[in-house]
């Protein structure tokens, strides 16, 4: 089965903009979609598809790929986006599986 | 409101059994692929299983696989995991979630999309002696 690599950690001071990236050949053939997660509670989708934000997600969050890499990025970042995000796709190893990625732990400084 | 509740949840020893349940409701369920995903205390999230709208495709993770079996009944909107010969490694929160689909055209054509759209709150099931 494929895999997905993420930065375990990653560091942002208030109002700046950071990129989390996530790495895996399955993302050549799947859209990557990213989710936050707070902790003590149950992930929330931010990005799908090329680049779609469902309703109530903040426009500062945008998704993109290239190759074998997809970003999430956000842009202005405010204290309440620290949290862990994790990207996923489906599995491009032949059976329609999933893979998460590692998670990026976001500290907001 | 579209929402997914968990339930079954426990302490169970190893080697033991355990049957959780999701209840779905505010979307039309029968249309939907569902999921459980889980996630160790301070780990990442793994995918556990999958069963489509019909229950005609089931697929698991090599890590459940043989122990585990997700099953569904449309007219109760509800997604099961019955979990066999547990291990201590089985512990985890476990959540029940929606596959969504979509596409688009691009250059190349017809682009299909997946994601995870919707997921319960979750529910604990530890594994010891």
């Amino acid at each position: 089965s494929s895999e997905l690599t993420q930065d375990p950690a990653v560091s942002v001071a208030l109002g700046q903009t950071v990129r989390i990236t996530c790495q895996g050949d399955s993302l050549r053939n799947y859209y990557a979609s990213w989710y936050q997660q707070k902790p003590g509670q149950a992930p929330v989708l931010v990005i799908y598809d090329k680049n779609n934000r469902p309703s109530g997600i903040p426009d500062r969050f945008s998704g993109s790929t290239s190759g074998n890499t997809a970003s999430l990025t956000i842009t202005g970042v405010q204290a309440e986006d620290e949290a862990d995000y994790y990207c996923n796709s489906r599995d491009s190893g032949g059976n329609p599986n999933w893979v998460f990625g590692g998670g990026t732990k976001l500290t907001v400084l | 409101e579209v929402q997914l509740v968990e339930s079954g949840g426990g302490l169970v020893k190893p080697g033991g059994s355990l049957r959780l349940s999701c209840a779905a409701s505010g979307f039309t369920f029968s249309s939907y692929t569902m999921n459980w995903v889980r996630q160790a205390p301070g780990k990442g999230l793994e995918w556990v299983s999958s069963i489509s709208s019909s229950s005609r495709s089931i697929y698991y993770a090599d890590s459940v696989k043989g122990r585990f079996t997700i099953s569904r009944d449309n007219a109760k909107n509800s997604v099961y995991l019955q979990m066999d010969s547990l291990r201590a490694e089985d512990t985890a929160v476990y959540y029940c979630v929606r596959t969504n689909t979509g596409s688009h055209i691009a250059a190349a054509g017809t682009v299909f999309y997946y994601y995870m759209d919707v997921w319960g709150k979750g529910t604990t099931v530890t594994v010891s002696s």
